[in-house]
Formats: C-alpha cells, sequence, structure tokens
C-alpha cells in the first residue's frame, strides 16, 4: 500500500481558497487518490477521487502531476463548516484486496 | 450516493459486559466490510476485513476473540465487543464495499463508553 504524507494542520479563513497537498511517491500504477473529509464524531465523507490531471466536481477539484507522486485537494472559498479533517487515501480501488488504510490527516480550522 | 448505517449510534455499557454494533449497507449489496476504530484526534485504524459468508481477517494486534465480527449476510456485518473494558472506549466506524468499481461507503460511526 503506497504510503502517503499530508500536513498535520492547516488554518485559513473564511471566503479564501485552501489547497491541501498529499505526497504518496510509492503510489502504484492502478491506484487512485481518494480525499475524506471527517467531522468529529462522525464516519468519514468522500469528496473526491481521481487517477491523473484534474478532477472537479460540486465541492472541491483534484490536482494530479502527470508523475503521480502528490496531490492537492483544493477547496475554494472556504467557510466555518469546512472546519474538519481531511484524509488523502491511495490504492487500487478496482482490486478486491484493495483495504482503505488512513493515515494522521490534515486537520483544516477555518477562522472568521 | 450509497448508505451505510451503524446501530447503535452511541452505547454506554458496564466493565465486563458485551456490546454488539450493527452495519448495515440500506441499498446496495456489500460484499466487504471493514471495522475501524478511532481515539481522540486520532485517525481511524483499521481492525479487520470481513467477506461475507467467511471468516474476519484481523489486523495485527486486534484480538479476535474480543472483537466477534460476523458478516452473514450482504447486507449486515457486526461487531461484538466482549467482556467490555474501559479502554474499549472508542469511536468504532465500519465501512462497506460494493459494486463492480469497489467503491467505499462509512457508516456515521458508534461511540462506545465503557465505564
Amino acid at each position: 500500500l503506497a504510503k502517503t504524507t499530508q500536513p498535520i494542520s492547516m488554518d485559513s479563513y473564511e471566503g479564501q481558497e485552501v489547497n491541501i497537498t498529499c505526497s504518496h511517491n510509492n503510489i502504484a500504477t492502478n491506484d487512485y487518490i481518494t480525499w475524506y473529509q471527517q467531522f468529529p464524531s462522525q464516519g468519514p465523507r468522500f469528496i473526491i477521487q481521481g487517477y491523473k490531471t484534474k478532477v472537479t466536481n460540486e465541492v472541491a477539484s483534484l490536482f494530479i502531476p502527470a508523475d503521480r507522486k502528490s496531490s492537492t485537494l483544493s477547496l475554494p472559498r472556504v467557510s466555518l463548516s469546512d472546519t474538519a479533517v481531511y484524509y488523502c487515501l491511495v490504492g487500487d480501488k478496482s482490486g478486491g484486496s484493495y483495504i482503505p488504510t488512513f493515515g494522521r490527516g490534515t486537520s483544516l480550522i477555518v477562522h472568521p | 450516493g450509497a448508505v451505510v448505517s451503524q446501530h447503535p449510534s452511541w452505547v454506554i455499557c458496564k466493565s465486563g459486559t458485551s456490546v454488539k454494533i450493527e452495519c448495515r449497507s440500506l441499498d446496495f449489496q456489500a460484499t466487504t466490510m471493514f471495522w475501524y476504530r478511532q481515539f481522540p484526534k486520532q485517525s481511524l485504524m483499521l481492525m479487520a476485513t470481513s467477506n461475507e459468508g467467511s471468516k474476519a481477517t484481523y489486523e495485527q494486534g486486534v484480538e479476535k476473540d474480543k472483537f466477534l465480527i460476523n458478516h452473514a449476510s450482504l447486507t449486515l456485518s457486526t461487531l461484538t465487543v466482549t467482556s467490555a473494558h474501559p479502554e474499549d472506549s472508542s469511536f468504532y466506524i465500519c465501512s462497506a464495499r460494493g459494486g463492480g468499481l469497489g467503491e467505499q461507503y462509512f457508516g456515521p460511526g458508534t461511540r462506545l463508553t465503557v465505564t
């Protein structure tokens, strides 16, 4: 399983764009990159998933460079409700043996 | 998207008793379910993986006789914490995988407090 490294914490202010980068130097050819959001005392919530280049949905964008050794989750115009822990996971989701393993995550605090 | 439920959402039990937590996939068939434990301000730690109709695979350091996992159907897995102790107090989260693309869906979690 590819190991991931993220900043432990980040601070931002309402209305700003937040970019959280995850390093995954040992990513395998079949691995996808998935980001989850978790609020206290809740289960993780799926944010976005990608394989290469750029993926965008209604809540975030995911940028993946050509070498795929890192990825950046971009949250546009954050609000106080975006304060949460964000996890980057890497694995072959199409494989029957894929087990989602969580790293330490990034604790994002959005200030008024 | 697919929904995974857990019951109960929180439970308080006395030391020495057993507690069962249910995890259900509500609108899809989950071929594989995972159980995690999360202590305050820490990440999710995988406890075990279970496939429907077969024995669970436990992660290193997780006592299989203490944390009994049953995955009797494609929509239900249960985790039983036997002879619970205060150190078992934690947030337990399940996730389910189903469908050809192997998507993961997480339950809302169960807060266990052992007194």
